[in-house]
């Protein structure tokens, strides 16, 4: 069957640091990946999509990474902030009715 | 503005009692899902809509129906026949077709609490 996999267990680091978040796949092949990050008690929001054919996409603070042979999506964070702590959640997109993963919690301590 | 809305924000539900909860967009988005979000968990997919009319049926369905009348509009309904409705329900919306890439717009969340 078709499933997302996100690191379930929470991702702690100090500010300042690079936060890396990865999102696996299984029995899909998708055309691109989105992420969204999710404060608590909010909707998720859009952040970022990567295409199959694109190795790497850069957004301010925020990279990720899209291996299609590993079937993984990167995403990381530069210079985290207490701010940036939430979850984090991926999603594959073309073809496919948007599903999610559980998504990865980050908190970053100052 | 334009984007997507949900009400009510917070709802008490008596056990036995159907409630409904509603979703309005003004993106002129054609797609529109619903989710439901239970506490340290992912969303799972309840229904989905791509056309005025028509929707089908997501990963846990059972006990949730659903209706598209107007484009704007997907309410979604938690019947008495849903064993454990007490969740986070999230609606969504998105474009389709030509160079769309589909992503999500989501409203802020309905919480619905069983008593």
């Amino acid at each position: 069957s078709q499933k997302i996999e996100q690191n379930s267990e929470a991702l702690n680091i100090q500010e300042g640091k690079t936060a890396t978040l990865t999102c696996n796949y299984t029995n899909y092949s998708p055309a691109y990946l989105q992420w969204y990050r999710q404060d608590p008690g909010r909707g998720p929001v859009f952040l970022l999509l990567i295409r199959e054919n694109e190795k790497e996409k850069r957004k301010e603070r925020l990279k990720v990474t899209f291996d299609t042979t590993l079937k993984q999506s990167l995403f990381h964070i530069t210079a985290s902030q207490p701010a940036d702590s939430a979850t984090y959640l991926c999603a594959p997109g073309g073809s496919y009715i948007p599903t999610f993963g559980r998504g990865t919690s980050l908190i970053v301590h100052p | 503005d334009g984007g997507i809305t949900q009400s009510p924000k917070y709802l008490f539900r008596k056990e036995g009692q159907n409630v409904t909860l509603s979703c309005e967009q003004n993106l002129n988005h054609d797609a529109m899902y619903w989710y439901r979000q239970d506490p340290g968990q992912g969303l799972r997919l309840i229904y989905y809509s791509q056309i005025v009319n028509d929707f089908q049926k997501g990963d846990i369905a059972e006990g949730y129906s659903v209706s598209r009348e107007k484009k704007e509009s997907f309410p979604l309904t938690v019947t008495s026949a849903q064993k454990n409705p007490t969740a986070f329900y999230l609606c969504a919306s998105s474009m389709m077709g030509g160079s769309s890439t589909g992503e999500l717009f989501f409203g802020e969340g309905s919480r619905l609490t069983v008593l």
